[in-house]
């Protein structure tokens, strides 16, 4: 199965609410990695997970924050929504370098509307 | 910092004509990755083309690229659209010396095949 899972698909907040999504796959793989993707605008990656280490993007770090309680869950989480935040966040998986692949696999993508 | 340049948002082709999508890189990696993805509507993105060796053609599902670091291209073609091939695609760089395999993506372009 090389799926990655993401919920909700669809997620609808308030500005200065809090936000998180979550995402799951089953691949065994050892990184995980979030990406924010506007209109007209290539996907930006916002942070990653390589095993139990968290890298999170110089100029996203104070914005977003992540866990990942396990190998097969990782969660992107927002303090206090604000406008600019509506996007779409896509959640994608990769083995790493050892496994020569780099190809990475995708989820659906959860839609964030805040108003 | 790195980036991917894909010069056409849209490009709108007639079924059998040949397909081709820009794709240029700028880097400070000595050893670029460079990927296409494709994004059918309502599907995740997934992988369609990947190199890391210069002045070699790769090639998938009909469609085929050449990385040229002279000229830090990576442009996607296809012999004869189909109408099956109308998607978003990405091209998009990585570092194939770093252990884990972020992405930077282009902004994406849009085929859109009719018959």
């Amino acid at each position: 199965d090389t799926t990655v899972k993401q919920n909700p698909r669809y997620k609808l907040a308030r500005v200065g609410k809090p936000v998180n999504l979550i995402c799951s796959q089953t691949m065994n793989h050892d990184t995980m990695y979030w990406y924010q993707k506007k209109p007209n605008q290539a996907p930006k990656l916002l942070l990653f997970y390589y095993d139990k280490i968290l890298n999170r993007e110089a100029d996203t770090f104070e914005k977003f924050q992540s866990s990942r309680p396990n190998n097969s869950f990782c969660s992107l989480y927002i303090g206090s929504a604000g406008l600019e935040y509506s996007a779409m966040y896509l959640c994608a998986s990769s083995r790493d370098r050892l496994g020569d692949s780099y190809e990475q696999y995708f989820g659906p993508g959860t839609r964030l509307t805040v108003l | 910092g790195d980036s991917v340049t894909q010069t056409e948002g849209l490009v709108t082709l007639t079924e059998g004509l040949p397909v081709m999508l820009n794709c240029t890189y700028q880097t400070i990696y000595s050893n670029p990755f460079l990927f296409w993805y494709v994004q059918h509507l309502n599907e995740s993105p997934r992988l369609l083309l990947k190199s890391f060796t210069d002045n070699k053609r790769t090639e998938h599902q009909g469609f085929h690229a050449t990385l040229h670091k002279s000229s830090s291209s990576f442009h996607l073609q296809k012999s004869s659209a189909q109408l099956s091939d109308s998607a978003l695609y990405y091209c998009a760089l990585s570092d194939r010396t770093q252990v884990v395999g972020q992405l930077t993506f282009g902004r994406g372009t849009r085929l859109q095949v009719y018959a």
